[in-house]
């Protein structure tokens, strides 16, 4: 996960709340993508963004919001219409160029609704 | 809709033994098969990949053995030791370059 920037690495909602969670990272790669994991659920694909100031819905978009005002940076926040926030948020980054499938990830935020 | 069935859903193994993960998929357009490995409240890495030109890919312990026409693929971890002790994830590789994944198996080596 060098590279990749994930903060914080624990954070919790309150009702009603809209959380931003940060993703930051110095490898220069173009793409960039959000991951929910439940146990045993898998990886299940939030946004992504393979350029600057635009991005696409993945299989679970709604109730989260996304921007990509800058390569680096890709934050997504959680808004209250996602009535089961609770999870492991993942933010991984990919290169665009060559062979560009590998998918670099970042250590987590664990979100939790208090 | 589950795109990527894995199995088993945990599995335990004794040091030295073999670890078999087996995942199918359904979508032919699938290009590119990677296995990410995951340590407790880490974020995945790639392990080992290949893509459905060739039946077999190695990588020291590690090994993808893949069916194209049976839509299977599995790995296989020789040798396993507890430092192994992870979830595993398949994935398929799609439409512009997105990732679907499989729901992982949780690996334990016992010493």
């Amino acid at each position: 996960d060098g590279g990749i920037t994930q903060s914080p690495k624990y954070l919790f909602r309150k009702e009603g709340q809209n959380v931003t969670l940060s993703c930051e990272q110095n490898l220069n790669h173009d793409a960039m993508y959000w991951y929910r994991q439940d146990p045993g659920q898998g990886l299940r694909l939030i946004y992504y963004s393979q350029i600057v100031n635009d991005f696409q819905k993945g299989d679970i978009a709604e109730g989260y919001s996304v921007s990509r005002e800058k390569k680096e940076s890709f934050p997504l926040t959680v808004t209250s219409a996602q009535k089961n926030p609770t999870a492991f948020y993942l933010c991984a980054t990919q290169y665009r160029g060559g062979v560009g499938e590998k998918l670099f990830f970042g250590s987590g935020t664990q979100l939790s609704v208090l | 809709q589950q795109q990527v069935k894995q199995s088993p859903q945990s599995l335990i193994v004794q040091k030295g033994g073999i670890s078999i993960i087996n995942c199918a998929y359904e979508n032919t357009a699938f290009d590119y098969f990677p296995w990410y490995q995951q340590f407790p409240g880490k974020g995945p890495a790639l392990l080992i990949a290949i893509r459905p030109d060739v039946s077999e890919k190695k990588e020291g312990r590690f090994t993808i053995s893949f069916n194209k026409s049976a839509k299977q693929f599995s790995l296989h971890i020789m040798d396993s030791q507890p430092g192994d002790s992870a979830t595993y994830f398949c994935a398929a590789r799609g439409s512009n370059y997105k990732l679907t994944f499989g729901k992982g198996t949780l690996l334990t080596v016992n010493p």
